[in-house]
């Protein structure tokens, strides 16, 4: 069964710090997807990043980067220079290719950027 | 840009009444999926729905949910008799493409209170 693991339940920054985000993901699965959902405090979901389980190359996007390690089954996201509209729930997911496709998601991070 | 949209955004009820949850999802969309995230926790895959049927659904979906698309455009989500533990943000999505492929767009949720 597939499981999402995200260890840091809350972490608080100054803006402009630079700060990671822990995913650790399970799957028996050897073609699979991982995400990144950002929940503001508005509460909807927003997409960041999708990656699959053949591309282990890292992604940056602006101040947002990813580094996918298939080694360790990690995705963890980095936020460069924080700012406090990064104030948010991070949700890292994994989807499977079988079984409907759904995303199985962690249980969150909660980020507070403070000035 | 389109998007997945969902009605009511907001709706109070009291135990024991059924409840309707509607979402319009992308138009061109094949795939579609309602997830449930209870206030503070971790977003949960409920059930997923492909070509007019349910393709895989969760053991929190019992017999008193139910799904439909009843006009090709709108796709439900029922509650017959709602529970207080059934208060939560219910999620739309949609998605174009089977697998991880399709990038999966969420609706902006609607908050269920049953009182």
């Amino acid at each position: 069964a597939q499981k999402v693991t995200q260890a840091q339940t809350e972490i608080s920054v100054v803006e402009k710090e630079d700060v990671t985000l822990d995913c650790v993901y399970e799957t028996r699965d050897t073609t699979y997807y991982l995400f990144w959902y950002k929940q503001p405090p508005s509460g909807e979901l927003v997409f960041l990043i999708r990656r699959n389980s053949f591309d282990e190359q890292n992604e940056i996007s602006g101040r947002y980067s990813w580094n996918f390690q298939k080694s360790t089954s990690s995705f963890n996201f980095t936020i460069t220079a924080s700012q406090v509209v990064d104030s948010a729930v991070y949700f890292c997911a994994l989807s499977e290719t079988g079984g409907g496709n759904k995303l199985t998601f962690g249980t969150g991070t909660q980020l507070k950027v403070e000035l | 840009e389109p998007e997945v949209t969902q009605t009511p955004s907001h709706q109070v009820t009291q135990m024991g009444q059924e409840v309707i949850l509607r979402c319009v999802p992308i138009s061109n969309h094949l795939y579609f999926y309602w997830y449930r995230q209870i206030l503070g926790q971790k977003v949960e895959f409920l059930v997923s729905f492909y070509n007019n049927e349910i393709s895989e659904k969760s053991e929190i979906f019992d017999d008193q949910f139910s799904v439909e698309r009843p006009d090709g455009s709108n796709f439900t989500l029922k509650i017959r008799s709602t529970k207080l533990e059934d208060s939560a943000m219910y999620f739309c999505a949609s998605r174009r493409l089977a697998g991880g492929t399709g990038e999966l767009f969420f609706g902006e949720g609607s908050r269920l209170t049953v009182l």
